[in-house]
């Protein structure tokens, strides 16, 4: 089954760039979407289309994608950027499967 | 302002049919290019997708779950809903419910989440 692979943990101080990578096999064909979810809260889309930010989304919060290789930036990280990120796609085998990375805890200290 | 939120039974015992409703408020479940998903979360684990189901009453689902779930909708009722039958405690986990959309070009992600609804299974 298709697989989105994102490290487990990413730390940065304050005001520093945390990036967060997620890779997958189909990324070339397909669109990869973040989501932030804080602790006892459901997940908020933060990136969509790979790039694009929702409205209401703050500007620090950017995404880029290159073969199969999907990131999202956050340009001067805030303490209240502490979360775990999912990224999210679906698969190119005719399935449309959506799947999730196993997600990634971002600690901002 | 879209709104989705979850219903139903907080334990289910082993062996037996989860069933979920979503109740979508704030606008027609049948309208505009949308589909309505399933996702859960078991405590401290991460995101996994159930399956979705579209305005024409199409579904995928999830290969791992394929063979135990059905996604169903009732636009009168303006809910969709999940049964996964046979549980086993593993299925235990907060659900959510989510909107997702669609164009000509792509089948894109969720971007209305309902505020999710634990489910224990336990006999």
């Amino acid at each position: 089954s298709y697989e989105l692979t994102q490290p487990p943990s990413v730390s940065v101080s304050p005001g520093q760039t945390a990036r967060i990578t997620c890779s997958g096999d189909a990324l070339p064909k397909k669109y990869a979407y973040w989501y932030q979810q804080k602790s006892g809260q459901a997940p908020v889309l933060v990136i969509y289309e790979d790039s694009k930010r929702p409205s209401g989304i703050p500007e620090r919060f950017s995404g880029s994608s290159s073969g199969t290789m999907a990131t999202l930036t956050i340009s001067g990280a805030q303490v209240e950027d502490e979360a775990d990120y999912y990224c999210y796609s679906t698969d190119s085998s005719g399935n449309h499967s959506g799947v999730f990375g196993g997600g990634t805890k971002l600690t901002v200290l | 302002q879209v709104q989705l939120q979850e219903s139903g039974p907080g334990l289910v015992k082993p062996s037996q049919t989860l069933s979920l409703t979503c109740t979508v408020s704030g606008g027609s479940i049948s309208s505009g290019s949308y589909y309505w998903s399933w996702i859960r979360q078991p405590a401290g684990k991460g995101l996994e997708w159930i399956g979705r189901i579209y305005t024409s009453g199409s579904t995928n689902y999830n290969p791992s779950l394929k063979s135990r779930v059905t996604i169903s909708v009732d636009t009168s009722k303006n809910q969709f809903s999940l049964k996964l039958s046979s549980v086993t405690a593993a299925d235990t986990a907060v659900y959510y419910c989510a909107r997702g959309w669609t164009d000509d070009y792509a089948l894109h992600g969720m971007d209305v989440w309902g505020q999710g609804t634990t489910v224990t299974v336990s006999s």
